[in-house]
């Protein structure tokens, strides 16, 4: 079975600063990598996914983020972030195979950004 | 184009009664998803529907929960006999083929509070 551990529940970080929100995922087969944001009151927002290939994605927004394989890592970073950007963010891994779609998510980020 | 859509927004009811959670998914998308965020476990996966069938339904909590999707299109999560730890938000989720790199695209919510 895998699972997602979100190493920060919440990040606070000043606009214009760079920020990572750290992901790490356990799993015993090939995945497929998520993140999404989740703005207030809002439903889920796909931000970026790695299937394969590059291990830098980028994503919406200016976000990119990278799989690293030995580490089962799938770090989020953004160089710069805006006031804009605060939202709670989740990381989510799916198994492959005969899991279909299901993804299995992390406990959530909330990124705070102070003027 | 309309994305997905959930209804109620907000449900509340008394412990022990029946309730009823509507997702109006993508026009197109064959696959739907449910999900449920709560503060103690975070987004649990709940069910899968490809068309019509559920090949997946691992993550309902129990015999009480049950959900039915017709005509390949609008889903039905009916929980009966809520009990308090039945309070979350219930996301619905769809997407284009159900595969396990495709993007699901997230409703707001339903915000269910059993007093």
């Amino acid at each position: 079975a895998q699972s997602v551990t979100q190493l920060d529940s919440q990040v606070p970080v000043f606009e214009e600063a760079p920020v990572e929100l750290r992901c790490n995922y356990s799993s015993s087969v090939s995945v497929y990598l998520f993140w999404y944001v989740q703005y207030p009151n809002q439903g889920l927002q796909l931000l970026l996914k790695y299937l394969s290939g590059s291990t830098l994605v980028k994503g919406i927004n200016g976000f990119e983020a990278e799989f690293n394989k030995s580490q089962t890592s799938f770090h989020l970073r953004k160089p710069s972030v805006h006031i804009s950007d605060t939202a709670e963010y989740f990381c989510a891994v799916n198994a492959g195979g005969t899991s279909y779609g299901k993804l299995t998510f992390g406990q959530g980020t909330i990124l705070t950004v102070h003027p | 184009g309309a994305g997905v859509s959930q209804s109620p927004s907000n449900k509340v009811t008394e412990k022990g009664k029946d309730v009823e959670l509507r997702c109006d998914p993508i026009s197109g998308h064959t696959a739907l998803y449910w999900y449920r965020q709560s503060l103690g476990q975070g987004l649990e996966f709940l069910i899968y529907f490809q068309g019509n069938s559920a090949p997946d339904k691992s993550g309902l909590p129990s015999d009480r929960f049950s959900a039915e999707r017709t005509g390949g299109s609008v889903s039905t999560l009916t929980i009966q006999r809520t009990q308090q730890e039945d309070s979350a938000v219930y996301l619905c989720a769809s997407s284009l083929g159900g595969t396990n790199t495709d993007t699901q695209y997230f409703g707001p919510g339903t915000r269910l509070t059993v007093l």
